[in-house]
């Protein structure tokens, strides 16, 4: 099963921030935070992962919290191409194992315009 | 630089047949995994494999099986096909060193079972 916990649903406004939460609060110390999205019958895309620092990458920024229980993924200006479901994904650093990934069921954003 | 590319993108099968699947990673990338996607159980693992070996095997019956050839490409077959195989089968390719890496999915091949 999956470690994590995310809303379904979320909408955001064109240009708005999109801040889509993650809940993984058994998350342990050797465990990563990825996001994923897949747009609609595409493959999934990377967007950026982290340990226990805030991350930000051309796509988004990641923001964990300091018991690293939480993070939230940050569009800064979503536009109607970001439209997708967003997922969260934990994985632990000593799998020996890039390929592993466990999805939830992730959350849908719908960027209106 | 190319990415992932799978082939066929779409087809269709029937009960009982068998359907090969191919992947070839992006240049450079030692590892391949396989996911099934459906409606109801959404994004699960099926397998990776790294220079050769699978590596890791997700919860699939025997009748799904893969292997990997010296140049990193891949591919998984399904045998004695079933109506619920019906689903997106997603290749994806990573560098396959520690731990750490970005996975880069294919457009995925969309097989149908009648």
């Amino acid at each position: 099963d999956a470690k994590t916990t995310q809303p379904p649903s979320m909408d955001c406004a064109e240009g708005r921030a999109a801040n889509l939460p993650c809940n993984h609060s058994t998350i342990s110390g050797n465990e990563y935070v990825y996001w994923y999205r897949q747009i609609h019958s595409q493959g999934p895309q990377y967007i950026i992962h982290g340990l226990k620092n805030n991350e930000t990458n051309e796509m988004a920024s990641l923001i964990i919290t300091e018991d690293r229980k939480s993070s939230t993924l940050i569009l800064p200006h979503a536009t109607l191409r970001d439209t997708a479901v967003y997922y969260c994904i934990v994985r632990s650093i000593t799998s020996g194992s890039q390929g592993n990934l466990i999805f939830g069921k992730g959350t849908k954003l719908s960027v209106k315009p | 630089k190319a990415g992932v590319t799978q082939t066929p993108r779409y087809l269709i099968k029937t009960r009982g047949q068998q359907v090969t699947l191919s992947c070839s990673p992006i240049s450079g990338h030692r590892s391949v995994s396989w996911y099934q996607q459906t409606p109801g159980q959404g994004l699960q693992f099926l397998f990776e494999y790294f220079s050769e070996t699978q590596r890791n095997k997700g919860n699939f019956p025997g009748r799904f099986s893969g292997r990997q050839f010296s140049n990193s490409r891949s591919e998984m077959n399904v045998s004695t096909l079933e109506l619920g195989d019906s689903a997106l089968y997603l290749c994806a390719s990573s560098r396959g060193q520690g731990a750490i890496g970005e996975l880069f999915f294919g457009e995925g091949s969309r097989l149908t079972v009648l």
